[in-house]
């Protein structure tokens, strides 16, 4: 069954101070990483998708990054604005387009 | 283009009712989604379609869950004789044919069951 692990769970972060969330998965045969944002009480945002191990993706401050056994989210000089729950799924080649989401990570920007 | 619309926004109904939520897709794209979030969790897939045709459905969609799509254009899912275990987001998301730059989501339907 596939599976997608995403640590820490929640994280707090001073304005400007940069770090990385992690996402695990255990898919068989990734077709796609996808990376998306959640507001709390709104649906998710897309934000990246990734191919293959190795491929990288940049958008404003985030950047996200594919291994064949994890992924990062890269968050440089990060604002208040990007507090929000950042959440990873991964769509296996035998699933119909299904994904299958891990349970996210809760950033917390502080001023 | 508005992107994808479900309707109602909440929706709290006495448990052993009935309810039933509507999505409209991005007009161009043929695929609709339907997912279920509980709080502090990421979206779980209940069921989805290609045009007219529901081509793949979750085990979590029991028998007193039914989703259609008549025209390939709008969906409604409906839950019969809801439980308190009901209580959920229900998200709803569209994309276009060969579409794959991820799914784009509706702001889903809060459903609470007393």
């Amino acid at each position: 069954e596939d599976q997608v692990t995403q640590s820490p769970e929640a994280l707090r972060l001073q304005e400007g101070e940069s770090s990385s969330l992690n996402c695990s998965y255990t898919v068989s045969g990734l077709r796609g990483l996808f990376w998306y944002r959640q507001d709390p009480g709104k649906g998710p945002e897309f934000l990246f998708t990734l191919y293959s191990a190795g491929e990288e993706k940049e958008k404003e401050r985030l950047k996200a990054t594919l291994t064949k056994k994890e992924s990062f989210l890269h968050i440089t000089a990060p604002k208040p604005e990007d507090s929000a729950t950042y959440l990873c799924a991964a769509e296996s080649n035998f699933g119909n387009e299904k994904l299958t989401f891990g349970t996210g990570t809760r950033l917390t920007i502080i001023p | 283009d508005t992107g994808v619309s479900q309707d109602p926004r909440h929706k709290i109904t006495k448990r052993g009712q009935n309810v039933t939520f509507r999505c409209d897709p991005i007009s161009e794209h043929n695929r609709l989604y339907w997912y279920r979030q509980t709080l502090g969790q990421g979206p779980e897939f209940l069921t989805y379609f290609q045009n007219e045709a529901q081509l793949e459905k979750s085990r979590l969609l029991s028998d007193r869950f039914s989703a259609e799509r008549p025209k390939g254009s709008f969906s409604t899912l409906e839950i019969q004789r809801t439980e308190q275990g009901d209580s959920a987001m229900y998200l709803c998301a569209s994309s276009p044919p060969l579409g794959r730059d991820g799914y784009t989501f509706g702001s889903g339907t809060r459903l609470t069951v007393v």
